[in-house]
């Protein structure tokens, strides 16, 4: 069974530019979430999306959007890109509610 | 607010040993409990998941325990290998707000193993 899958692996980009970030979850399963982690922040929550609703939203500009696919997929978006937000991107994918939370490997986001 | 706290922050012990890392939430309503692991510059690997019903959970050289009510969990690791050396996190998900995946992360514990 293929774990969760994100795309691309790493990303430049410069300040100003826009940015979409994608991630497969398990086959099957119908929850995405999404994390940022930043070496003096931690994991922070950006937003969970479950059958194509997006349920909960952590505490982050409106720059950052996302939506999820009737397959499941899920994309994230960054418009005006600043430095600060280069990261690492995690998403997590589950079966349902108060299951286990499978990661993906990131996507290394650098805006120079 | 839930609230998770790691100790200790950072580990250092030679190959071999047996160890313990801790885990504090400050609401108790939780669901769930689940430890990952993280090497540098990757994703999470979900090591273990305990259920609140649940006091205790192995898999292979490692063991999780779960006290809800003193808001604590510890996961031990039995001989460790220097193939054990990342960063710990424990999780757990948002007790209140009604139904959601999102998860609650404590500031991990860096372990390093030495040959």
């Amino acid at each position: 069974k293929a774990g969760v899958t994100q795309t691309p692996r790493y990303l430049i980009k410069t300040r100003g530019q826009q940015v979409t970030l994608s991630c497969s979850p398990i086959s099957g399963h119908r929850s995405v979430s999404w994390y940022q982690q930043t070496p003096g922040q931690g994991l922070q929550f950006l937003f969970e999306y479950f059958s194509e609703t997006q349920r909960n939203k952590g505490n982050f500009p409106g720059r950052f959007s996302g939506r999820q696919f009737s397959n499941s997929r899920s994309e994230m978006n960054v418009s005006t890109l600043e430095l600060g937000d280069s990261a690492l991107y995690l998403c997590a994918s589950s079966f349902t509610d108060s299951d286990e939370q499978f990661f993906g490997p990131g996507t290394r986001l650098t805006v120079l | 607010k839930q609230e998770v706290t790691q100790i200790p922050a950072a580990l250092s012990v030679p190959e071999g040993e047996n160890l313990v890392l801790n885990c504090s939430f400050t609401d108790s309503a939780i669901y769930n409990l689940q430890w990952f692991r993280q090497d540098p510059g990757k994703g999470l690997t979900s090591l273990l998941l305990i259920q609140s019903s649940q006091r205790e959970q192995t898999s292979g050289r490692l063991n999780a325990s779960l006290d809800k009510s003193s808001g604590r969990s510890t996961l031990y690791i039995a001989a460790s290998q220097p193939g054990d050396s990342a960063t710990y996190l424990c999780a757990v998900p948002q007790p209140y707000g009604g139904a959601t995946n999102k998860l609650i992360f404590g500031t991990g514990t860096l372990l390093a193993v030495q040959p």
